[in-house]
């Protein structure tokens, strides 16, 4: 079983607000992703770490930051939330090694109104 | 263009009937990994194959990947309306001298009682 978890679960807030998703992980992975999902379309990968200190930008252009001070916790932070940023958000972990699989967290739905 | 395709886009069947998913890719893939999905969660890892002719099961759900290694099917046996969802394929497909992890669109699988 898989321990990854985000909060919260859903969040609606209005437009020009500060946000930051949270992301922890008790299996002492190096790697963690950030994903944005729209209802019923594919992953987007927007953010990645493979280590603490280390930080990239995934496939997909965001407006989020990410940091990753420690190793069990990944935030994401929008410093000024816009309608265009509603979405899923998902987190996920992987161990060492190049071929071990990702596991997720439930997810954050964010709609910014 | 896609670099990992899913067929089919959606499936309906009685619940008790068998059904296959395919994912295929364009490049040799280097890790297949299969997802399920329940509409507004995390993905659940369900399992991983790494070599040609590899199959593996997981209670009534099957997944081989083919000596070529470019492609994937998920078997189920006698579905049930729990096997209803998403289902996901994750593969490691080569970029720049390393990998890079990708996901397909998904097929979103209902299963009538």
């Amino acid at each position: 079983e898989a321990d990854i978890y985000q909060t919260p679960r859903y969040l609606v807030i209005g437009t020009g607000k500060k946000i930051t998703l949270e992301c922890s992980q008790t299996m002492g992975h190096d790697k963690m992703y950030w994903y944005q999902q729209d209802p019923g379309m594919e992953l987007h990968l927007i953010h990645y770490s493979y280590g603490v200190n280390s930080t990239e930008k995934g496939d997909l252009s965001s407006e989020s930051t990410v940091s990753r001070i420690r190793t069990e916790h990944f935030p994401l932070t929008l410093e000024s939330a816009r309608p265009s940023h509603t979405s899923q958000y998902l987190c996920a972990s992987s161990g060492r090694g190049v071929f071990q699989p990702q596991h997720f967290g439930d997810g954050t739905r964010l709609s910014i109104l | 263009s896609q670099e990992l395709e899913q067929s089919p886009q959606s499936l309906i069947v009685q619940e008790g009937k068998n059904l296959t998913i395919n994912c295929t890719s364009s490049k040799t893939l280097y890790g297949l990994y299969w997802y399920k999905q329940k509409y507004g969660e995390g993905l659940i890892f369900l399992m991983m194959l790494q070599k040609g002719g590899e199959e593996k099961s997981h209670e009534k759900i099957t997944a081989k990947l083919d000596e070529k290694k470019q492609q994937s099917s998920l078997h189920i046996t006698a579905s049930q309306p729990s096997h209803a969802g998403i289902y996901l394929c994750g593969a490691l497909l080569p970029k720049s001298g390393t990998y890079k992890y990708i996901f397909g669109t998904g097929t979103r699988l209902k299963v009538l009682a």
